[in-house]
């Protein structure tokens, strides 16, 4: 598609489950980004992908969450034993390359962890 | 450690009327600073960007402008219409090697009809 697309729009969990988010780049975008947004807040950066380079991880808030992005294309955000403090937006966002300041971004998850 | 944040959380002003929404920032070496705008169950859409060797850079209907001297940033809607209510969030990509982009907590703006 022509935008950047996220999957589940939804997802209802139970304590304890782990959970994958999805997301699906804009084609050619080198730049890949997960933030974290909580109700009425603002977006909290989990995780940056550039290329090839190894990411930054610096805002993943434990060792639970994790993030892949295979062939530079599609990431996968994997949260393990999910805690209702894991529920929030999980957006992700990508843009052409590391020096541009437009990121596009999906709808995101609306994730709920009972 | 490095933060983007905003003077006002939210804002409400007359259809018609301008709109000012401020925000703080800490990281002097930032690049570039740039505002967004997240309408209700959407994700954040890009705005403006502003460089930081510039002070004032205008775009339709908004304009950014730059104070590095204390740290400031604002984004100036012309003629706001009901269409312009959204959260907006300024953020900074990061200077140096790393540029990720850092938001703000975001400013609520609702115009009244």
């Amino acid at each position: 598609g022509a935008g950047v697309s996220q999957s589940p729009s939804n997802k209802v969990t139970e304590k304890g489950k782990d959970v994958e988010l999805r997301c699906d780049p804009i084609s050619g975008h080198t730049a890949l980004y997960w933030y974290r947004q909580s109700l009425g807040q603002g977006l909290e950066f989990l995780i940056y992908f550039q290329g090839n380079s190894a990411p930054d991880k610096s805002g993943l808030p434990s060792d639970r969450f994790s993030a892949e992005r295979t062939g530079g294309s599609v990431s996968t955000l994997t949260i393990q034993r999910t805690q209702q403090e894991d529920s929030a937006v999980y957006l992700c966002a990508s843009s052409p390359g590391p020096r541009s300041t437009e990121a596009f971004f999906g709808q995101g998850t609306r994730l709920t962890v009972v | 450690g490095e933060s983007v944040g905003l003077h006002l959380p939210t804002l409400s002003v007359q259809e018609g009327d301008n709109s000012i929404i401020n925000c703080a920032y800490s990281n002097s070496a930032s690049d570039y600073f740039i505002w967004y705008k997240q309408e209700s169950g959407k994700g954040p859409q890009f705005i403006i960007d502003i460089r930081s060797n510039m002070d004032k850079r205008q775009g339709q209907r908004v304009t950014v402008l730059l104070n590095k001297t204390v740290k400031h940033l604002s984004l100036q809607i012309a003629a706001t219409q009901p269409g312009d209510s959204a959260v907006y969030f300024c953020a900074e990509n990061s200077g140096g090697s790393n540029y990720k982009l850092t938001f703000g907590k975001g400013t609520l703006l609702t115009v009244n009809p």
